[in-house]
């Protein structure tokens, strides 16, 4: 079954640039859409965007101005960039497979990975 | 945007009784809701999607319900593994958007 695993480092300077990949083994890559989640510590979770290959992405506006999703179908991973973090942006970041149903769902998650902000 | 609110953030409960916890949608989401658990340091796992589908694998103790605004997450007999957080999130549009939690304890 598809199988999701994020890498990426895990401490960040402020302002600098949170860079998070996602891969994917088990299934094809260009079918469903693909998410990143996040989880501040001990608090709930917020949707950042998706992708759908080849490239269609959809962010949410709270963070738009600040987010990059991408796609890498050759390595069967996606990625994400988060610009000018600040340590409100330290969290958990899931990927997550989107079913391409409707209604759709997420299924299934990365594991998480921890992402500190910090000087 | 969507603001799910979910009640109550946290209950004790004691194994094997039945446990409700709702949700409600800040505008009509047809049956766009799925609800999740989550144990410690492990990442959220769908239970139920569309608002009432049981996900394969999914014990049957397992239901939901609910259409419009207001949905239902009951456990009909809690087990000891189900002691978890758990949380809905409305899929009708972007950006989607999840309920504050529910964190079910021991009692």
């Amino acid at each position: 079954q598809v199988q999701l695993q994020e890498s990426g480092p895990g401490l960040v300077k402020p302002s600098e640039t949170l860079s998070l990949t996602c891969s994917v083994s088990g299934g094809s890559i260009s079918n469903n859409y693909w998410n990143w989640i996040r989880q501040p510590p001990g608090k709930g979770l917020e949707w950042i965007g998706y992708i759908l290959h080849p490239g269609t992405t959809i962010y949410n506006p709270s963070l738009k101005s600040r987010v990059t999703i991408s796609v890498d179908t050759s390595k069967s991973q996606f990625s994400l960039k988060l610009t000018s973090v600040t340590p409100a942006d330290t969290a958990i970041y899931y990927c997550a497979r989107g079913v391409v149903v409707v209604p759709d769902w997420f299924d299934p998650w990365g594991q998480g990975a921890l992402v500190t902000v910090s000087s | 945007d969507i603001q799910m609110t979910q009640s109550p953030s946290s209950l004790s409960a004691s194994v094997g009784d039945r446990v409700t916890i709702t949700c409600r949608a800040s505008q009509t989401i047809s049956t766009y809701l799925n609800w999740y658990q989550q144990k410690p340091g492990k990442a959220p796992e769908v239970l139920i999607y569309a608002a009432s589908s049981l996900q394969s694998g999914v014990p049957s103790r397992f239901s939901g319900s609910g259409s419009g605004t207001d949905f239902t997450l009951t456990i009909s007999s809690l087990q000891p593994e189900d002691f978890a957080t758990y949380y809905c999130q409305q899929s009708y549009s972007t950006p989607k958007t999840f309920g504050g939690g529910t964190k079910v304890e021991i009692k």
